[in-house]
């Protein structure tokens, strides 16, 4: 029973192309999330969503867009894919009693 | 606005002998401080974690964290470390807000020596 799944866990692409990653959470947290880890492992907020409403949007490209269908999936869509956007994306999702992370998708743009 | 600063991008020590991976955190309020280990290709596992209760915090695999607010600090310490303990070591802040977002530190990677 995965708490926070994360679908592809590999995803390799050209540049210029649309990609999708999936994420779903079946704890019955309230707010879900992505991070993004770049080459040197850094991680770095993306998105917060709460009970499917936009809290913060950190400083990322327009061309990155987090889809929340209901409370337990908040997808990321990403429109013409760069080589920059190559990093390991995790999803996650926290309650007052604390946080759970997926198991991250990484990302290669070639 | 909080942050934590992790002093080592690289710690190395030989196996069975202390481990300490420093940190030190900035928050204007008292903080919700974690410790999360990732292993080579692996996703991110708890540790521990501080929330104003204890100042000694004991989390798994023998590791423990105490929170020092004179200094700041929230240093990750273990007695005998094992080959398994090699990994990447993130200090973490949350922000507290209704989003809770975390604020990683750029990380440890502990090395262990047989």
């Amino acid at each position: 029973d995965t708490a926070v799944s994360q679908t592809p866990k590999y995803l390799v692409t050209q540049m210029g192309n649309d990609k999708s990653i999936k994420c779903e959470q079946n704890l019955g947290h309230d707010t879900m999330y992505w991070y993004k880890q770049d080459s040197k492992k850094f991680l770095k907020i993306m998105f917060s969503y709460n009970n499917k409403e936009l809290i913060i949007n950190e400083t990322v490209p327009n061309r990155f867009s987090p889809k929340s269908p209901d409370k337990a999936h908040l997808n990321l869509h990403i429109n013409s894919l760069e080589l920059g956007d190559s990093a390991v994306y995790f999803c996650a999702s926290s309650q007052w009693n604390g946080y759970t992370f997926g198991s991250g998708t990484r990302l290669t743009v070639v | 606005a909080q942050s934590v600063t992790q002093l080592d991008s690289h710690v190395s020590v030989s196996e069975g002998t202390p481990v300490l991976l420093r940190c030190n955190y900035s928050s204007s309020y008292s903080p919700s401080l974690f410790w999360y280990v990732q292993h080579p290709n692996k996703g991110l596992q708890l540790l521990l974690k501080y929330t104003s209760a204890a100042t000694l915090v004991k989390g798994i695999n023998g590791f423990e964290a105490e929170f020092k607010k004179s200094e700041t600090s929230f240093h990750l310490t273990k007695p005998s470390a094992h080959m398994s303990d090699a990994a990447e070591y993130f200090c973490v802040v949350s922000d507290q807000t209704g989003a809770n977002n975390l604020f990683f530190g750029t990380g440890t990677r502990l090395t262990v020596i047989p």
